[in-house]
């Protein structure tokens, strides 16, 4: 495609319920980021995935949260009984082969995640 | 903790003025991005420069890499209203897959 899309681009939802974040990367990107953001924040790191290495989850606040990355493509962020402090813009990113050192990122436009 | 910090958090100038915003880092990297944000959402690249790179020009921005401080420095300079946008560092982990790891970025606000 001609970026990275997310989707949903907005998501409102109830304390305790489960919410599924889609990430559908540049084609041929191999490494593939996610981040959480909240207002006025900076870029927290959540998940590196790097072409078929074991992806670095060093970043995942909690157990609650887990991603996938199909196919080496699409990418999902699964946040588990969500919290209201979950409530943050889930930014992806994707980049060309994790070995090659001087590539830049690209980014969706974010999902809004509200925990009411 | 992230590997990059940005100084000041926040900065505000006039249109015309020159804007330049600081960032540190912790371990070794390949390369240095910076990236401006509007709006919170995605985030756009600017520039990018190699670890064996001093200096760095793309069009109104000059960018420095000093790897024995582990610092650089981006400069705007002309500034306009339309350079209002929060402003990030990002480096990209030579230990750790060129995992690119963010700074808390720069609020930069240029008044017209």
């Amino acid at each position: 495609g001609a970026g990275v899309s997310q989707s949903p681009s907005n998501k409102v939802t109830e304390k305790g319920k489960d919410v599924e974040l889609r990430c559908d990367p540049i084609s041929g990107h191999t490494a593939l980021y996610w981040y959480r953001q909240s207002l006025g924040q900076g870029l927290e790191f959540l998940i590196y995935f790097q072409g078929n290495s074991a992806p670095d989850k060093s970043g995942l606040p909690s157990d609650r949260f887990s991603a996938e990355r199909t196919g080496g493509s699409v990418s999902t962020l699964t946040i588990q009984r969500t919290q209201q402090e979950d409530s943050a813009v889930y930014l992806c990113a994707s980049s060309l082969a994790w070995d090659r050192a001087n590539t830049e990122a690209f980014f969706g436009q974010g999902t809004r995640l509200t925990v009411v | 903790s992230q590997q990059g910090e940005e100084d000041p958090q926040a900065l505000s100038i006039q249109e015309g003025e020159n804007a330049t915003m600081n960032c540190s880092y912790k371990t070794s990297i390949n390369n240095l991005q910076w990236y401006r944000q509007n709006s919170g959402r995605g985030l756009v690249h600017l520039i990018l420069i190699r670890s064996n790179e001093r200096e760095k020009h793309s069009g109104r921005l000059r960018v420095t890499l000093d790897t024995s401080k582990k610092s650089s420095s981006l400069l705007i300079t002309a500034s306009r209203a339309a350079d209002t946008a929060s402003y990030f560092c990002a480096t990209a982990l030579k230990n750790a897959g060129n995992m690119l790891t963010f700074g808390g970025g720069t609020r930069l606000m240029v008044k017209p």
